[in-house]
């Protein structure tokens, strides 16, 4: 199975900082990775899918990049709702794989 | 609105079985894949496997081959994922999902079904 590895695993921001998270793949997966967001006690809501692509109804401060093994995450003026955990998926290839999550958490 | 509603929590004793309910409105139901996944606290999301119910033929991972079960009943616009030989370790929360069939990404989420072994 292929194995995600996501860094860092919490960090701590203040309101209107700019938030990058890394998602590394332990073998090429071209662009077939979402990104989710988690809030405590819900199900993981899907932001961004095959690398980039922001999903409908999710704010232009959540972009996505990278391709083959390394991917980022980036909340470009983090929000008080953006406090969460995020997770990476890997769509490339059977079993479905996430990473181990990235807590954001208030400064 | 798509939705997908979960069954309730669960309490069961080691060695047996569960089985969780996942009824979908709001879309096409018979074409689109629908996913089980579970998350213990602090982890990431495993998924368990998947069926298309036009199809009817499910796949599993590898780690829950021989112990899970995923079937759909089109007429009641429901799919049911049945876990055996239950262990402590299987204490989790169980999400269905909806699939996209051309990017298997998960859009739709049910509200997690927490299944406690003891």
């Amino acid at each position: 199975a292929i194995q995600l590895t996501q860094s860092p695993s919490s960090l701590s921001a203040s309101v209107g900082d700019r938030v990058t998270i890394t998602c590394r793949a332990s073998q090429g997966i071209h662009s077939a990775l979402a990104w989710y967001q988690q809030k405590p006690g819900k199900a993981p809501n899907l932001l961004i899918y095959d690398a980039s692509n922001l999903e409908s109804g999710v704010p232009s401060r959540f972009s996505g990049s990278g391709s083959g093994t390394d991917f980022t995450l980036t909340i470009g003026s983090l929000q008080p709702e953006d406090f969460a955990t995020y997770y990476c998926q890997q769509a490339h290839s059977f079993p479905w794989t996430f990473g181990q999550g990235t807590k954001v958490e208030i400064k | 609105q798509v939705q997908l509603l979960q069954s309730g929590a669960e309490v069961k004793k080691p060695g047996s079985s569960v089985k969780i309910s996942c009824k979908a409105s709001g879309y096409t139901f018979t074409t689109y894949t629908v996913s089980w996944l579970r998350q213990v606290p602090g982890h990431g999301p495993e998924w368990m496997g998947g069926i298309i119910p036009i199809f009817g033929a499910a796949n599993y991972a590898q780690n829950f081959q021989g112990r899970v079960t995923i079937t759909a009943d089109e007429s009641a616009n429901t799919v049911y994922m049945e876990l055996s030989s239950l262990t402590s370790d299987d204490t989790a929360v169980y999400y269905c999902a909806r699939g996209r069939n051309n990017v298997p990404v998960f859009d739709y989420w049910g509200q997690g079904s927490l299944v406690t072994v003891s």
